[in-house]
């Protein structure tokens, strides 16, 4: 079967680092993507992954090992703008998403 | 860049009583439209995917003729809940891509539904 897994819950501290991870099982792969979704919006893009390595963009980096079916979301100098769930989501084969069920993550003063 | 729009942004209505949601590309022709839903804390769904000009393609469990997709043009689809009940209540989304590359869509800002 087809699953993408995130920890359900993370809490930082305004100006630290965190990193979530996601490990993926997809009937095929063409992809990586993660999603911001503050609560009660709708996601907002945030990057793609298809080939290994890193993909740095501002204060958001993504990374992905598709040997290892792993791929994590890194977010420097938080802010607290910065508290939502934080999607995870693979790209199967057919093209379809697969989504996760999101890391909520809190940030603290 | 590509904007989606959603109207309404949230409805209330009565049980048995039906729910028309739109789901617009601005700027853009969208060639296939997506319909999620999305319960409080858990992720998204996908309910069905649509082209444009054809039937809707159903995820298995979502019934088709209780969440009626149409997507008559490039720029809209629409999702009309037929006949809603209480636990129809949930956060509908709608995402559309031009196409290629498929993988690319791009979300409206949602409807949130809640059936008394």
């Amino acid at each position: 079967g087809q699953n993408i897994d995130q920890p359900t819950e993370m809490t930082a501290t305004e100006g630290a680092i965190v990193q979530i991870n996601c490990t993926y099982q997809t009937s095929g792969f063409n992809g990586l993507f993660w999603y911001q979704q503050h609560a009660g919006e709708a996601p907002t893009f945030l990057s793609y992954n298809v080939l290994d390595g890193l993909e740095e963009k501002g204060r958001f980096s993504s990374f992905l090992s598709r040997s290892k079916g792993y791929s994590y979301l890194l977010l420097k100098e938080l802010q607290m703008k910065d508290s939502a769930s934080y999607l995870c989501a693979g790209l199967d084969s057919n093209y379809q998403l697969i989504w996760g069920a999101g890391t909520k993550l809190i940030i603290k003063p | 860049g590509a904007v989606v729009s959603q109207h309404p942004s949230w409805v209330i209505c009565k049980s048995g009583t039906s729910v028309k949601i739109e789901c617009r590309s601005l700027d853009f022709q969208a060639t296939t439209m997506f319909w999620y839903r999305q319960f409080p804390k858990q992720s998204l769904m996908l309910m069905a995917t649509s082209n444009e000009g054809s039937k809707a393609t159903y995820e298995q469990g979502v019934e088709k003729d209780k969440f009626l997709i149409n997507h008559a043009s490039l720029t809209l689809s629409t999702l009309t809940v037929t006949s809603a009940h209480p636990e129809d209540s949930s956060f509908y989304i709608c995402s559309a891509s031009e196409g290629a590359p498929l993988y690319e869509q791009y979300f409206g800002p949602g409807t949130r539904l809640t059936v008394t």
